[in-house]
C-alpha cells in the first residue's frame, strides 16, 4: 500500500531553520509535494520535487532522494507566520490512477 | 478569477439526511478531487475526477458519490448522513499532469 511518515510536531525560535522529513512507500513514484496548512485554512502548495535533488523557492526548499525513499522541507530564517501544518504528498504510482496521498502532516511552532 | 469555490461553509446535519456539498473552480482545470480533513489526521482522497464524465474512487469513497457533467462543477453528495462523516470537506483542482492542486476554503460538517 502506499503510506507517508512525517514528524508530528516540530518546534524552533524565530529566525532558525527548521528541517521537516517525509519518507514514504509507494508502489510507483510520480514524486513528492508539500503543503502548508494554516489553523482553520486550506492547504496551499509549497512545492514539488519530481527528480532527486534541492528545489528552491525563497526561505523554502525542498530535497528528494528517490534511492531512500525521502524527502525534507527546509524553512530558513523562520517568521512566526510559518507556524502551520506542513503536508508531504504523492500519486499512486498505481497504473491509470490519479490518486493522491498526504501524510498526517507536521505542525511546526515557531516561537518568539 | 475566483479559483475554487466551495458552498455552503459550513452544515449541520441530522443522522439519515443527504445533503450536497458544492464545488466549482474556473481554471478550466481537468483534475478535481474531494478530500476530508479529520483532527490530527492528514488529508484523505474520497473521488477524484480526471474530467468530465469521468470520476473515480479514493481511500474513502463508502457513503459518497460524486459526477461531472461539466468541467467547471464537482459536487460531492452525502446519501444517508452519519456521526462518523463529521469531518471538514476540501475540494481540490489541477492541471492534469500538474502536480500543483488548489484548494477551496473548505466546509465543516457536523452530523448529530
Amino acid at each position: 500500500g502506499q503510506s507517508l511518515e512525517q514528524p508530528s510536531e516540530v518546534t524552533a525560535v524565530e529566525g532558525a531553520i527548521v528541517q521537516i522529513n517525509c519518507t514514504y512507500q509507494t508502489s510507483g513514484f510520480y514524486g513528492l509535494s508539500w503543503y502548508q496548512q494554516h489553523d482553520g485554512g486550506a492547504p496551499t502548495f509549497l512545492s514539488y520535487n519530481g527528480l532527486d535533488g534541492l528545489e528552491e523557492t525563497g526561505r523554502f526548499s525542498s530535497f528528494l532522494s528517490r534511492s531512500d525513499s525521502y524527502g525534507y522541507l527546509l524553512l530558513q530564517e523562520l517568521q512566526m507566520k510559518d507556524s502551520a501544518s506542513y503536508f508531504c504528498a504523492v500519486r499512486d504510482g498505481t497504473s491509470g490512477t490519479y490518486k493522491y496521498i498526504f501524510g498526517t502532516g507536521t505542525r511546526l511552532k515557531v516561537l518568539a | 478569477n475566483a479559483g475554487v469555490t466551495q458552498t455552503p461553509k459550513f452544515q449541520v446535519l441530522k443522522t439519515g439526511q443527504s445533503m450536497t456539498l458544492q464545488c466549482a473552480q474556473d481554471m478550466n482545470h481537468e483534475y478535481m478531487s474531494w478530500y476530508r480533513q479529520d483532527p490530527g489526521m492528514g488529508l484523505r482522497l474520497i473521488h477524484y475526477s480526471v474530467g468530465a464524465g469521468i470520476t473515480d474512487q479514493g481511500e474513502v469513497p463508502n457513503g459518497y458519490n460524486v459526477s461531472r457533467s461539466t468541467t467547471e462543477d464537482f459536487p460531492l453528495r452525502l446519501l444517508s448522513a452519519a456521526p462518523s462523516q463529521t469531518s471538514v470537506y476540501f475540494c481540490a483542482s489541477s492541471d492534469y499532469l500538474n502536480y500543483e492542486q488548489y484548494f477551496g476554503p473548505g466546509t465543516r460538517l457536523t452530523v448529530t
